[in-house]
């Protein structure tokens, strides 16, 4: 069965440093995605990042970064220069990409991220 | 574009109550999901549909029934409502089901009593 494991449930970190999200991820398929969200507050899902498991290069967008190893069945996220606004939980999430089952998300059970001033 | 729009944002039923929630999407999105999000977890799957007339269970389906007359529309309805259905939900739309992002609406909190 495929399976996201994230295991901070909190982290905390500095205005304008650097943070690495954990995600480690359990599958059999070849081909799969890797997705991180972002939970503020006010409760919608915002898309930051998406990784493809044929991708060779890590993803990049903006200051989001998946740092991807395949071997490690890691998808985890950097956020560079972190802001006030990046306090949030962080959801990591893979695609079932298994033909007819809809490509469902299968999500963590989050990380919640303090940025302090 | 609106998005993906939910209604109600709010609701509180009685056990046994029933109820629609109703989501839109006007991407033109084959693909649409229903999850619910509870304290301290992330989102599971309810129910899902694959296109207009479709529509299969998720992970954790019990208590729910769900329908995609219209393609933009797809349509979640609990029966008689239970406390452990306190959640949030969540309606999802994508274009594909692979290698696409799902974009989701805002969420509908619902507390039953």
């Amino acid at each position: 069965a495929q399976k996201i494991t994230q295991t901070q449930p909190g982290m905390f970190v500095q205005e304008k440093e650097a943070v690495t999200l954990d995600c480690t991820y359990d599958t059999s398929d070849q081909s799969y995605g890797l997705f991180w969200y972002k939970q503020p507050s006010s409760g919608e899902m915002i898309f930051l990042i998406y990784q493809g498991s044929y991708d060779e290069q890590n993803a990049t967008e903006g200051r989001y970064s998946l740092n991807f190893q395949k071997a490690r069945k890691s998808a985890n996220l950097v956020i560079s220069a972190s802001q006030l606004g990046d306090s949030a939980m962080y959801f990591c999430a893979m695609r079932d990409q298994t033909y007819n089952q809809g490509g469902k998300l299968i999500f963590g059970q989050g990380t919640e991220l303090s940025v302090k001033p | 574009n609106a998005g993906v729009t939910q209604t109600p944002k709010f609701r509180v039923l009685k056990t046994g109550q029933s109820m629609t929630l109703l989501c839109a999407q006007d991407m033109n999105h084959e693909y649409m999901y229903w999850y619910r999000q509870d304290p301290g977890m992330g989102l599971r799957l309810i129910h899902y549909s694959v296109g207009e007339g479709t529509t299969a269970k998720g992970e954790v389906p019990d208590g729910y029934n769900v329908s995609r007359l219209k393609k933009q529309n797809f349509l979640l309805g609990l029966e008689s409502a239970a406390p452990s259905q306190t959640s949030v939900y969540f309606c999802a739309s994508s274009y594909g089901h692979s290698y696409n992002e799902q974009f989701f609406g805002p969420g509908t909190r619902l507390t039953v009593l």
